[in-house]
């Protein structure tokens, strides 16, 4: 089965703590992108790559911090420099770099 | 500069009418992609169609159907005899080919009753 994947679904952290969310693809897509969605907002663009080893600021990346050391994936680190962590987390890929598709998304909430 | 407007944050229709959606854009471009979005209460975004803007042709899939104007810069979508599997929020994006980035409407919320 092709897909994104993201792990966990449900993540809790305390204040404080770096934390690392997971984004894997089997899509063979050469680009993909980090979201935040805050409760009944829209989707910002925290990070995305367009090939292995090379990765763009968007527009909210300040308190996080990507790799992009394989095709396939795509981790995310949320820091503790990130003043309101706590948010829905979408990962996506794109074959094209326009078109995306979509992960579950993970649910970080930190106190 | 690049936009996307969706002037209806949320919509509650009764299962079976007819709801359409309504997104306008603003690009510089002349080559562009148009896409819509559903987002169901599980939080994954689902691609429903990509449009590009050299094809105006409208699409049909079901009970989905999307107008593209490029004269009034819109594009629309309509979903016909409503059910309430239906109601999610729905997202409108656009992409220029100079841009490998999705600008994002900021959403419809449909509501629909049983």
């Amino acid at each position: 089965d092709g897909g994104i994947t993201q792990s966990p679904k449900y993540l809790f952290r305390k204040e404080g703590q770096n934390v690392t969310l997971s984004c894997e693809q089997n899509l063979n897509h050469d680009a993909m992108y980090w979201y935040r969605q805050d409760p009944g907002q829209g989707l910002r663009l925290i990070y995305y790559s367009q090939i292995v080893n090379d990765f763009q600021k968007g527009d909210i990346a300040e308190g996080y911090s990507v790799s992009r050391e394989k095709k396939e994936s795509f981790p995310l680190t949320v820091t503790s420099a990130q003043k309101n962590p706590t948010a829905f987390y979408l990962c996506a890929s794109s074959p094209d770099g326009y078109e995306q598709y979509f992960g579950p998304g993970t649910r970080l909430t930190v106190t | 500069a690049q936009k996307v407007t969706q002037a209806q944050t949320e919509i509650s229709v009764v299962e079976k009418e007819d709801v359409t959606l309504d997104c306008v854009y603003e690009t510089r471009d002349t080559t562009y992609y148009l896409f819509w979005y559903k987002q169901p209460p599980s939080g994954e975004l689902v691609f429903l169609i990509r449009r590009n803007s050299f094809d105006e042709q409208n699409e049909i899939s079901g009970r989905y159907s999307w107008n593209f104007q490029k004269s009034t810069s819109s594009f629309n979508f309509t979903i016909t005899a409503s059910q309430v599997v239906d109601s999610a929020v729905y997202f409108c994006a656009l992409s220029e080919e100079s841009n490998y980035q999705l600008i994002w409407g900021a959403g419809t919320k449909l509501i629909i009753k049983p």
